[in-house]
């Protein structure tokens, strides 16, 4: 089945500082989901993006489809950003969304 | 617009005893339903989803099953709980057009002692 890898594992930053989060796939896709779970274990729809770039706020979030891969951008990170963040893909043809093991962000004010 | 519910939000449950946790979506007709559990500090693991009333996938083999009784309501039980069950619980739904994204409820908390 297909894989999903996300990058880095774990990320510590300081408040306002901005990073970006990979997230890497091994097989064609048609729909790509970015999640934030956050301390009490609700995930958030964050972005679906299957290609190309959207926007909303302080995020933002870019999937080039063709080499199989998308990133997220945190900008002006803020404590309430901490939390994990989960790439997720559904297959081409196939009902099932496969989720990464994630990156786990923590922001210190 | 659609919300889904899912209840109870924590539970403790000795070993040996059975489960049933439920989900329910409101605001839409035909959604697909799903079933993923996701154990501390992990990833999130698909166990089941259904297309349909009566239908339903298994993706791992395990000592859970789920039902669909109804169009909007998805159950996850167990007839006798093992200490590998304990985890977080999350039902989710999605449109029945192709591609739709993935909707999440708040998630259920299960600890088996």
């Amino acid at each position: 089945g297909i894989q999903v890898e996300q990058s880095p594992p774990d990320l510590i930053l300081q408040e306002g500082a901005n990073s970006t989060l990979r997230c890497n796939f091994s097989d064609s896709v048609n729909n790509l989901q970015w999640f934030h779970q956050n301390p009490w274990g609700q995930l958030i729809n964050l972005f679906y993006i299957p290609s190309g770039t959207k926007q909303n706020g302080r995020l933002s979030a870019t999937t080039v489809a063709t080499e199989r891969y998308s990133l997220l951008y945190i900008s002006s990170s803020q404590t309430t950003d901490s939390g994990v963040y989960f790439c997720a893909v559904l297959n081409t043809g196939g009902f099932k969304t496969i989720f990464g093991a994630g990156t786990r962000l923590f922001v210190k004010a | 617009s659609q919300t889904i519910h899912q209840w109870p939000a924590t539970l403790v449950q000795p070993v040996g005893s059975p489960l049933s946790l439920e989900c329910t979506v409101e605001g839409t007709s035909n959604p697909n339903l799903y079933w993923y559990r996701q154990a501390a500090g992990r990833g999130l693991q698909l166990l089941f989803y259904s297309v349909g009333i009566g239908q339903i996938s298994s993706e791992v083999p395990q000592n859970l099953s789920a039902s669909r009784p109804q169009d909007r309501q998805f159950i996850l039980s167990s007839k006798k709980l093992l200490l590998s069950d304990s985890g977080f619980y999350l039902c989710a739904w999605s449109a029945i057009v192709y591609n739709s994204p993935l909707h999440f409820g708040n998630g259920t908390r299960l600890t088996v002692t």
